[in-house]
């Protein structure tokens, strides 16, 4: 089992612009979660998919993200424009089964963003 | 909202020694986890925990569902080397059916050699 993939591993960009980040979740998992790590705030999620449907974005911290899940096995978070503010580590979840009590989430490795 | 208060925030300790560290909440969990993070990864799942009162161990570690089902700590024995990172504990409840994950702020364990 390859484990949850995300892409780019590290991105660097100017403030302004449009950054996308990549998840291939584990095959046959049903949801989908997004999450920040930054020194002073933790491990904060983001936005959770079941089904590939949006069910919780109430921690999407503005209008500037946005979050997809076009398909099951992929989603994308956007920053859109970016703001130094947004550098962080970013990372993607997903757990195989929803509704069951020893649903287990399994991360993948991150991007890590530096907006100058 | 919910928040887990992790303590200690980090420790010193030589190899071989045990480590010990609990997670705190005001609000209750019907699963407890604990991960650990090494440099440039993600997360990893040591041990999770679905009972109040439930003592489960993996390895070298051994963790504890607290009773009021707002609590559990984590204990490393004999410590080596590779257990160095950050440790996070999460409390888990379901939300319109699915398991959202609440984080420490997570234990920076280094070790000397």
């Amino acid at each position: 089992d390859a484990g949850v993939i995300q892409s780019p591993r590290h991105e660097v960009t100017e403030m302004g612009q449009e950054v996308t980040l990549r998840c291939k979740p584990i095959s046959g998992h049903n949801s989908l979660f997004w999450y920040r790590q930054t020194m002073m705030r933790g491990l904060e999620l983001l936005i959770y998919f079941n089904n590939n449907v949006p069910i919780d974005d109430s921690g999407m911290p503005e209008d500037r993200f946005s979050a997809k899940m076009p398909n099951a096995s992929f989603s994308t978070l956007k920053i859109q424009p970016s703001e130094p503010r947004d550098s962080a580590v970013y990372f993607c979840a997903s757990s195989p089964r929803q509704g069951w009590v020893k649903n287990i989430q399994y991360f993948g490795a991150g991007t890590r963003l530096s907006v100058l | 909202g919910q928040q887990l208060n992790q303590s200690p925030q980090s420790m010193f300790i030589q190899e071989g020694e045990d480590v010990s560290m609990n997670c705190t909440s005001s609000s209750i969990f019907n699963t407890w986890l604990w991960y650990k993070q090494d440099p440039g990864e993600g997360p990893v799942l040591l041990i999770a925990l679905y009972k109040a009162g439930e003592l489960t161990s993996n390895g070298r570690l051994t963790a504890q569902f607290g009773i009021t089902r707002k609590d559990s700590f984590l204990n490393i024995s004999a410590s080596i080397p590779s257990d160095v990172g950050i440790y996070f504990c999460a409390g888990q409840s379901e939300i319109q059916g699915a398991q959202k994950l609440v984080f420490g702020q997570g234990t920076r364990l280094t070790i000397n050699p």
